[in-house]
């Protein structure tokens, strides 16, 4: 079981440029989620999806957007970097039935810079 | 506007001791919380739960109180090893997981030999 994993680890953009985050889980989890953490900051929700082919918006959508085609992936694609979008970006997934939630399980993150 | 607050930025401990870190929250609609560990360049990986129906919750060294009147956790790690030293953060939930979880800032833990 590789859990969550990401790619990449570290990226540098150019504003205006674009790119895609990819995170994968093994462990057959419905939901899933995108995390940003801005240093000495807490994690802020971006993007969730509770099953494939479903997703929804979090606290700080503006700038990302994501799909869900299958139950293990959930890609988070960033258009027209912006500075404000340096940061940390963690992916994580749980299992949930929705009125009893099991921990979340992240990612190692990958750090993005936009110059 | 924070619903999670971990006023502390960072406790100093000595190994052996006591370790207490605290945890407020204002969203009366939270009803479950999880504590998470974060190493530097690493995810926050899962430490420790518990649900509002509950006061107290206890996994060896680690143990968590919630008072609900007081909106208020804390972490109890005792005895502080020197492993211990990372970011803890405290994170709220109130839709079953369907909608994220919310975090506190964190309070970086320093285990002291």
């Amino acid at each position: 079981n590789a859990g969550v994993t990401q790619t990449p680890k570290f990226r540098i953009l150019k504003i205006g440029q674009s790119m895609t985050l990819q995170c994968t889980q093994d462990m057959n989890h419905n939901y899933m989620y995108w995390y940003r953490q801005d240093p000495g900051m807490g994690l802020k929700l971006i993007y969730y999806s509770v099953g494939a082919g479903i997703t929804d918006k979090g606290e700080v959508p503006n700038g990302y957007n994501v799909s869900r085609s299958t139950t293990e992936d959930f890609p988070l694609r960033l258009e027209l970097a912006a500075p404000s979008q340096t940061s940390v970006y963690f992916c994580a997934s749980s299992y949930s039935t929705g009125s009893l939630l099991y921990e979340q399980y992240f990612g190692p993150g990958t750090r993005l810079t936009v110059t | 506007d924070q619903q999670v607050k971990q006023n502390s930025p960072s406790l100093s401990v000595q190994e052996g001791r006591i370790s207490i870190l605290n945890c407020d929250y204002t969203n009366s609609m939270f009803d479950y919380f999880l504590w998470y560990k974060k190493y530097p360049a690493e995810g926050p990986t899962f430490l420790i739960s518990i649900s509002s129906i509950k006061d107290k919750n206890e996994d060896g060294r680690f143990t968590v109180f919630l008072n609900k009147s007081a909106k208020h956790l804390s972490l109890h790690i005792v005895p502080s090893q020197p492993g211990d030293s990372a970011v803890y953060f405290c994170a709220a939930d109130s839709g079953g997981g369907a909608d994220g979880l919310t975090f506190g800032k964190g309070t970086h833990l320093i285990i002291q030999p």
